[in-house]
């Protein structure tokens, strides 16, 4: 089956890191992603990784060990406009994507 | 970048009726598009993929007659909902993966937000 795991909600203050975890059991694997998703919009894409290791971006970055099941992702320097949704999502061998139930992130001031 | 528009964003329905909903690519093609739907405070589910020139391939679980998918042209697909029902009120998400180029990711459209009274 599919099984993708990630905190339910995270907290954290306006200009500091947070890392968001995410572990997956799938039964095939082409690609891990995240997506952005503010409440009633559609999800934005943030990161893809394929093979292991860390892929920065700016203020985000995803890394992931295929061995482990395991990707997380870090956002630095918080911006309150960063308070939304974060969704992992594994694609399969057939490009589909699997989501998880997303990790509601709070950034306080 | 690539752009994916939805149209209605929004609609309201008395049950029993059908609705339409588009999802256009607009500055890509795309063979291959996907449907989702996405309940409050839950996370996305595919309800099917949409292949040009093909029929949909739904998942388990999702009435292929109560969803009908035509993904007419290489820049369209639609979803009908066919005899609405309140059960049936949910966001609708669809998303595009570029037949050439950054054939990795998806790029999902703003999302159609369908009422059934």
């Amino acid at each position: 089956g599919q099984n993708i795991d990630q905190p339910t909600e995270m907290t954290a203050t306006e200009g500091a890191i947070v890392q968001i975890n995410c572990t997956y059991q799938t039964s095939g694997f082409n690609g891990l992603f995240w997506y952005q998703q503010h409440a009633g919009e559609a999800p934005t894409f943030l990161s893809y990784n394929v093979l292991d290791g860390l892929e920065e971006k700016g203020r985000f970055s995803s890394f992931l060990s295929r061995s482990k099941g395991y990707s997380y992702l870090l956002l630095k320097e918080l911006q309150m406009k960063d308070s939304a949704s974060y969704l992992c999502a594994v694609r399969d061998t057939g490009n589909k994507l699997v989501f998880g139930a997303g990790t509601i992130l709070r950034v306080k001031s | 970048g690539a752009v994916v528009s939805q149209h209605p964003s929004r609609v309201i329905c008395k049950s029993g009726t059908s609705v339409k909903i588009e999802c256009r690519s607009l500055d890509f093609q795309a063979t291959t598009m996907f449907w989702y739907r996405q309940f409050p405070k839950q996370s996305l589910m595919l309800m099917a993929t949409s292949n040009e020139g093909s029929k949909a391939t739904y998942e388990q679980g999702v009435e292929k007659d109560k969803f009908l998918i035509n993904h007419a042209s290489l820049t369209l697909s639609t979803l009908t909902v066919t005899s609405a029902h309140p059960e049936d009120s949910s966001f609708y998400i669809c998303s595009a993966i570029p037949s050439e180029g950054n054939t990795d990711t998806q790029y999902f459209g703003p999302g159609t937000r369908l009422t059934v009274l």
